[in-house]
């Protein structure tokens, strides 16, 4: 498989609940993305690492959602205590640094 | 923080007409990328521009990018129905090789 793995696709959860995305990159990269999309916007950063360290995240993250990114490989995306406004696509990207980024096919979160 | 801005937000053409998405940011870039989703996908990366006053061409698409390095246009040669998707344009959050900020994109329709 040489492209961008993500499970589940799809997600719905009652408000309160934790979620968990995973995440499996291209082997090769080295950097790791999550970004948010609801419709009609662009992907919008929410964080990124470079091998297993998290170099970056957003302000405008929460203390509710955290990533790890174990040994450089996949990683994980967890939401904390879902509330209605965390419905979205979660999109998880990589790519080699200063090259462009291969998508995956995102986790579709609603919450309800 | 850096913004990426674009117009027009959506476009209907014509089958066989040409179209142009444009692309500014506040800050000068060190390169732009651009990306196509299409209705129900993910993005799907086209190009990266680095050089000031660049001009690239992957066969009806034309990217350019300015001379200040703070905008940048792609123009679709003679539309068809597969151009249909939302374009993007995506640039470093700061300078360097840092994660992208992008803009809200343009929706192309194609009418057959």
């Amino acid at each position: 498989d040489t492209g961008v793995s993500q499970d589940p696709r799809h997600k719905i959860t009652k408000r309160g609940q934790n979620v968990t995305f995973r995440c499996d990159p291209i082997s090769e990269h080295n950097r790791l993305y999550w970004y948010r999309q609801t419709l009609g916007q662009g992907p919008e950063f929410l964080t990124y690492f470079q091998n297993e360290a998290q170099l970056e995240k957003s302000r405008l993250l929460s203390d509710r959602f955290s990533a790890e990114r174990p040994k450089g490989s996949f990683s994980t995306l967890e939401i904390q205590r879902t509330e209605q406004g965390d419905s979205a696509m979660y999109l998880c990207a990589s790519s080699l640094a200063g090259a462009g980024y291969t998508f995956g096919s995102g986790t579709r979160l609603t919450v309800v | 923080g850096q913004q990426v801005m674009q117009i027009p937000q959506y476009q209907h053409v014509q089958e066989g007409e040409d179209f142009t998405t444009y692309c500014n940011s506040s800050t000068t870039l060190s390169n732009i990328q651009w990306y196509k989703q299409r209705p129900g996908g993910h993005p799907v990366f086209l190009i990266q521009l680095v050089k000031s006053g660049e001009v690239k061409k992957q066969k009806r698409l034309t990217f350019q990018f300015g001379e200040a390095k703070k905008n940048s246009s792609l123009h679709i040669t003679a539309t068809q129905t597969t151009d249909v998707g939302t374009y993007f344009c995506a640039g470093p959050r700061n300078s360097g090789n840092t994660p992208l900020v992008f803009g809200k994109g343009t929706r192309l329709s194609v009418i057959a």
